[in-house]
């Protein structure tokens, strides 16, 4: 079974430029999230899909940040303006439905961004 | 609100040697507990999880850990190092749908 997969796995760029990650889920899981892995820190949630649907958003920074999961299945995130403190690896998972049970999270290998 | 500590932001041992990665949580309702590895370049990966069952659980490449709600703590342990579990660990918490990580902690294991 394939696992999660991502590309580009490494993007450099100058702060004010805009940058696109995709991400393409383990095939029947219905729910994917995006992560933000600051070097030295644990991943975050940025924002987590059901379907094609937002779940979760709180903790994504809407004035810089998009993501978008058309037809439930592949998903990108963008970044638009970049700043110095958006360097980071951003990590895309993918589960399938939790339907109130505890389900496991599957990563991909993450894109590694830094900005100069 | 929940969080995750993690003791320790590198470890080092010897190979053969006993690891022990610390973690404590917080939590207003029994927590799921989780520790994932990360090896460089890679994504995460389960180790094991604590999901109100069974206080010590087993987990890949012989890593265990034991739940302890009075000390709200959920520490990883190997009984013997090797080479290959060089690697970053990260102590995790899930009982709103939403995983909270600790910091990692780091784990060296030297020849």
């Amino acid at each position: 079974e394939a696992g999660v997969a991502q590309s580009p796995r490494y993007k450099i760029i100058e702060k004010r430029q805009s940058v696109a990650f995709w991400c393409n889920p383990i095939s029947g899981h219905a729910t994917l999230y995006w992560y933000q892995q600051i070097l030295g820190q644990g991943p975050k949630l940025l924002i987590q899909f059901q379907n094609n649907g937002v779940v979760d958003d709180s903790q994504l920074p809407k004035d810089r940040f998009s993501a978008e999961r058309l037809k439930g299945v592949d998903s990108t995130l963008k970044i638009q303006p970049a700043k110095l403190e958006d360097s980071a690896v951003y990590l895309c998972a993918s589960s399938l439905d939790r339907e109130g049970q505890w389900v496991e999270q599957f990563f991909g290998p993450g894109t590694r961004l830094t900005v100069l | 609100a929940q969080s995750v500590t993690q003791l320790g932001s590198h470890v080092s041992v010897s190979e053969g040697a006993l690891v022990l990665l610390r973690c404590n949580y917080s939590s207003s309702v029994p927590p799921y507990l989780f520790w994932y590895v990360q090896y460089p370049n890679q994504g995460l990966q389960l180790l094991l999880k604590y999901t109100s069952a069974a206080t010590l659980v087993k987990g890949i490449n012989g890593f265990e850990a034991e739940f302890k709600k009075s000390e709200t703590s959920f520490h990883l342990t190997k009984p013997s190092a090797h080479m290959s579990d060089a690697a970053e660990y990260f102590c995790a918490v899930d009982n709103t749908g939403k995983l909270i990580f600790g910091q990692g902690t780091t784990l060296q294991v030297k020849p």
